[in-house]
C-alpha cells in the first residue's frame, strides 16, 4: 500500500536552532500534503495544507514564518521549525492524500531543551 | 464548541466485552466519517469509514446519524490488542483554506485488561 516515509523519527535540539523534518511518499504523488501536530492527550490539529509548487496554506493561529514547509516535488515535503522554543515540543506528522484516501508519516517526536 | 466530541475515557474492559465510543460533530457540511486507531507514540491508522447505512468489519460496527451529527463505534468481543485510542475524524471543506481537511477528536482511550 502506499507509504510516506517521515524522517527523523526523534529528535531533541537546542532552543533557537531550527529543524526540518521531511516526508516523502515512496509509491505515490502526494499533491496535497498535511501537517499536523499533537500535544500529549490532546487531538492532532492541522497546521498547514500545501500543495505541490504552490506556498502552504496555514490555519488560523499558526505563524507561518516560524513553521516553513516546502513542497518543491510531488514525492517530498518538508517542515521546518525555525528558532524553536521548548513550547514547539510535540509531536509533528504529516499525511499525504491520494484518491484512495490519507497516509499518515509515523511522525517526529520534537524536544527542545 | 469543538469541530469533533469524543469522551476521553479511559474506558477499562475486560477481555471478552464489547464497548461502544460516540462521538458528535458540529459542521453540518462534514462530507465523510472515518474512526482511526492510535497506539501510543504511533502514527493514527485508519480502522474503518463510516457510513450512514451502518458497517461491519469482523468485530467492528460504525454508524452515522446525519440528522443528530453523531457517530459511534462498537467493539464485540475486545482483544487485549484493542488496546488503544480511537480517533473519531471528520472530513471537512476548511473555511481559512477552501481545502479538504481531515479533522481529529482529542479520542477515547481504551484498555482491555485479562
Amino acid at each position: 500500500g502506499a507509504v510516506v516515509s517521515q524522517h527523523p523519527s526523534r529528535v531533541i535540539c537546542k532552543s533557537g536552532t531550527s529543524v526540518k523534518i521531511e516526508c516523502r511518499s515512496l509509491d505515490f504523488q502526494a499533491t496535497t500534503m498535511f501537517w499536523y501536530r499533537q500535544f500529549p492527550k490532546q487531538s492532532l490539529m492541522l497546521m498547514a495544507t500545501s500543495n505541490e509548487g504552490s506556498k502552504a496554506t496555514y490555519e488560523q493561529g499558526v505563524e507561518k514564518d516560524k513553521f516553513l514547509i516546502n513542497h518543491a516535488s510531488l514525492t517530498l515535503s518538508t517542515l521546518t521549525v525555525t528558532s524553536a522554543h521548548p513550547e514547539d515540543s510535540s509531536f509533528y506528522i504529516c499525511s499525504g492524500r491520494q484518491v484512495s484516501g490519507y497516509t499518515f508519516g509515523s511522525g517526529t517526536r520534537l524536544t527542545v531543551v | 464548541r469543538k469541530e469533533v466530541e469524543q469522551d476521553p475515557g479511559p474506558f477499562n474492559v475486560p477481555e471478552g466485552a464489547t464497548v461502544a465510543f460516540n462521538c458528535t460533530y458540529s459542521n453540518s457540511a462534514s462530507q465523510s466519517f472515518f474512526w482511526y486507531r492510535q497506539d501510543c507514540r504511533k502514527e493514527p491508522k485508519l480502522l474503518m469509514s463510516v457510513y450512514s447505512s451502518g458497517n461491519e468489519d469482523g468485530r467492528f460496527t460504525a454508524q452515522l446519524n446525519r440528522a443528530s451529527q453523531y457517530i459511534s463505534l462498537l467493539i464485540r468481543d475486545s482483544k487485549l490488542s484493542d488496546s488503544a485510542t480511537y480517533l473519531c475524524v471528520v472530513n471537512i471543506r476548511g473555511m481559512n483554506t477552501g481545502f479538504q481537511k481531515l479533522v481529529f477528536g482529542t479520542g477515547t482511550r481504551l484498555l482491555v485488561s485479562p
